[in-house]
């Protein structure tokens, strides 16, 4: 079955410090590919996407490529701020009809000033 | 504004009883999911539907049930519950059909089984 692998946590990093967050898939097809983040207390927001090979999801200064060749989409951000602390999930999609999400565990991040 | 409410953020309940965590979506959408989320183990899928009175296994059914009796609204239950069903349930909702489609989730009800 489809799988999402992704780095373990937590992970602290000062404010201005680059992130780079890990997240590797196995899936029987072609999925889609997201970051969702859930900020404390929160349910769970898209962050970004991609669809297909090659293509480059981004949003509030984070970017994610999606590379078929390594299953991959790293998550990546040049300059957090302390308003990044939030949890981080990969997830691919596919199939047909639901498209029901397969998630990774989940990342946690906090900033520090 | 596009909204998933979930009737409670925090419900605490004793073994044996019987649960319904209630779910309602505003976007018209087909799909409702239920997960729960635990730590160290991410949100794992219970069930989702695609269509009023249609329901379909996630990864952990066991122990639980669901019901859609109209389309914006989807139902959790849990027949008898157990202290490990303690963990924080999220509901989304999402368009049927499209294949990079947005999930918009609830705030989630985190349950506390005693």
């Amino acid at each position: 079955g489809d799988s999402v692998t992704q780095m373990e946590g937590p992970v602290t990093l000062s404010e201005e410090a680059f992130l780079t967050i890990n997240c590797t898939y196995t899936a029987t097809g072609y999925p889609s590919l997201f970051w969702y983040v859930q900020y404390p207390g929160e349910g769970l927001q898209l962050l970004l996407k991609a669809t297909k090979a090659d293509d480059k999801g981004s949003n509030k200064g984070f970017e994610a490529t999606y590379r078929k060749e390594t299953t991959s989409f790293h998550l990546e951000k040049g300059s957090v701020q302390v308003s990044d602390s939030a949890v981080y999930f990969c997830a691919l999609s596919e199939g047909a009809g639901s498209y029901q999400l397969t998630f990774g565990k989940g990342t946690k991040l906090s900033v520090i000033p | 504004d596009v909204k998933v409410t979930q009737s409670s953020r925090y419900l605490v309940k004793r073994t044996g009883e019987k649960v319904f965590l209630e779910c309602v979506q505003d976007m018209d959408h087909e799909n409702m999911f239920w997960y729960r989320q635990d730590p160290g183990l991410g949100l794992r899928l219970i069930y989702f539907s695609y269509d009023v009175k249609m329901k379909e296994k996630g990864d952990i059914p066991e122990g639980y049930s669901v019901s859609r009796e109209k389309k914006e609204r989807f139902s959790l239950i849990l027949e008898s519950a157990s202290t490990n069903q303690t963990s924080m349930y999220l509901c989304a909702s999402s368009l049927w059909g499209v294949r990079d489609t947005e999930a918009f989730f609830g705030q989630g009800t985190r349950l506390t089984v005693v």
